[in-house]
C-alpha cells in the first residue's frame, strides 16, 4: 500500500521560471492539504483541497502560487515567476474522509526540495 | 501569529537520558494534539497524539502530558537514543468537519552517545 507520492523530490528552477509540484494522495484519501517548510521554520501551511475543490487556501501567497486537485490525476502546486524566496521543501500531506468528533490523520509524503538560483 | 508555541527549538541529550519538549497552544477550539518525527530529508510521521480529556498517554518510551488548564503539553521521551535524533514538532488540530493542523516551530532533537 504506498504512500503519499511527491515528484520530483529536487527540484531547481532559475529565477522567473515556473515550479510544479506533484502529489499523488494514498489510496481512498480525498484530502490533499500543502505545507512549506522553510530552513529552521516549522510547518506552514498553504491550501487544503478536495477533489476537484479548494477549501482552505488562507496560507497560500495572493500571488504566483496556485493549487488544484484535478478529479484525475494527482494534486499540483504551480509557483510562476520563482523567486530566491520560494526556496523552501514542499510537503503533501493527505488524509481519508472521518466521521465528526474524531481526528482524521494526515500521512505526509518526503517533500520537493525546491531550490532558486 | 505562532498560535502553537513551542521550546526549545534545539535540544542535546546524552544517551539514556530524558528528552523534555513543551508546547503552548492559544485557540481553544483545538481539540487533538499531535506530535511529529521528522528525520533528516524524510516527511513528518505521526508519533503519538492526546485529547485534552486525558491527562497523560504514554506509548513506549514516548509520554505525553497535558494540562488544559495552562494550555500546555510536553514530550517526554525516555531513555533516549542516538536513533530518536531528529526534529519534532508539536500540533493542534480541532476534529470537526475541517481539520487544520497547525504546528510548532519545531524542536531539533540530538541524542549523544
Amino acid at each position: 500500500n504506498a504512500g503519499v507520492m511527491q515528484n520530483p523530490r529536487h527540484l531547481v528552477r532559475r529565477r522567473g521560471q515556473e515550479a510544479r509540484l506533484r502529489c499523488s494522495p494514498m489510496k481512498g484519501h480525498s484530502h490533499v492539504y500543502w505545507y512549506r517548510q522553510l530552513p529552521e521554520e516549522g510547518l506552514k501551511f498553504m491550501v487544503y483541497l478536495q477533489k476537484e475543490n479548494i477549501i482552505d487556501e488562507s496560507g497560500m501567497p495572493k500571488e504566483r502560487f496556485s493549487a488544484e486537485f484535478p478529479k484525475e490525476g494527482p494534486s499540483i502546486l504551480r509557483i510562476q515567476q520563482v523567486v530566491r524566496g520560494d526556496s523552501a521543501a514542499y510537503f503533501c500531506a493527505s488524509s481519508a474522509t472521518g466521521t465528526s468528533g474524531s481526528w482524521n490523520e494526515q500521512y505526509f509524503g518526503p517533500g520537493t526540495r525546491l531550490t532558486v538560483t | 501569529q505562532q498560535q502553537v508555541k513551542q521550546s526549545p527549538q534545539s535540544l542535546i541529550v546524552q544517551k539514556g537520558g530524558i528528552s523534555i519538549i513543551n508546547c503552548a497552544y492559544e485557540n481553544t477550539a483545538f481539540d487533538y494534539f499531535p506530535w511529529y518525527q521528522q528525520f533528516p530529508g524524510k516527511g513528518p510521521a505521526l508519533l503519538i497524539a492526546i485529547r485534552p480529556d486525558v491527562s497523560e498517554k504514554k506509548e513506549g518510551r514516548f509520554t505525553i502530558s497535558f494540562n488544559k488548564s495552562a494550555k500546555q503539553f510536553s514530550l517526554h521521551i525516555m531513555d533516549s537514543q542516538p536513533g530518536d535524533s531528529a526534529t519534532y514538532f508539536c500540533a493542534a488540530s480541532g476534529t470537526g468537519g475541517y481539520q487544520k493542523v497547525t504546528f510548532g516551530i519545531g524542536t531539533k532533537l540530538q541524542v549523544i552517545p
